[in-house]
């Protein structure tokens, strides 16, 4: 039973656009969520986190946006860079335990 | 370089064998998670040790175990392998047992032939 879901695998955006990726979630009690990027060959990085305390939280060029009520977050990369060609995973837990992940959407951005 | 390691990077092995994944975690973190990524999957958490206890479990097989030693690094043993096991298994590394901010490694491959 997958309860964090990224329904679309791949992503193909500009460069200098918006790319958004997005994440749903099914758990009411998960109250931390995190987004992971992965290069070919390498571990998944941390790249920006969000508590349910908050509906917004921003990191230089990244955004991650948290809709409770939906049960859905994204994250908005804005200006994409050639660089941040890669797989995206997002992540949720309910209070510090676990985290279950979803299954990543690659993205990839056109020079 | 995310400080922690894993070895081997490749491992291909017959099924019904018996493997061993090593992991040793950043400098100073204290816990270590292992995580099993099957083709087209998301990040499948198995077992998490803090300071050489196991303290949370996840989706793990009864085939498969885990220790951290003493010196914190940790071994995921996987036996009667089976083609399903093939995958790649992450390790990875947090200072505190809660797992906010992890450091993964670059992953085991395991091939199950």
């Amino acid at each position: 039973d997958q309860q964090v879901k990224q329904n679309s695998p791949s992503l193909s955006v500009q460069e200098g656009r918006i790319s958004i990726l997005n994440c749903d979630y099914t758990n009411s009690m998960f109250d931390y969520f995190l987004w992971y990027k992965k290069y070919p060959a390498e571990g998944p990085t941390f790249l920006i986190s969000i508590s349910s305390i908050k509906d917004k939280n921003e990191d230089g060029r990244f955004t991650v946006f948290l809709n409770k009520s939906a049960k859905h977050l994204s994250l908005h990369i804005v200006p994409s860079q050639p660089g941040d060609s890669a797989v995206y995973f997002c992540a949720a837990s309910a209070t510090g335990n676990q985290f279950y992940f979803g299954t990543g959407t690659s993205l990839t951005v056109i020079p | 370089d995310s400080g922690v390691t894993q070895t081997p990077k490749h491992l291909i092995t017959a099924t019904g064998q018996r493997v061993t994944l090593r992991c040793s975690p950043r400098s100073g973190d204290l816990s270590v998670y292992w995580y099993q990524q099957s083709l087209d999957q998301g990040l499948q958490f198995l077992i998490q040790y803090y300071n050489g206890e196991e303290r949370a479990k996840g989706n793990i097989l009864e085939r498969f175990s885990a220790q951290q030693f003493p010196d914190l690094h940790s071994e995921l043993n996987l036996s009667s392998l089976e083609l399903g096991d093939s995958a790649l298994y992450f390790c990875a590394s947090s200072v505190d047992p809660r797992p906010y901010e992890q450091y993964f490694g670059p992953g085991t491959r395991l091939t199950v032939t």
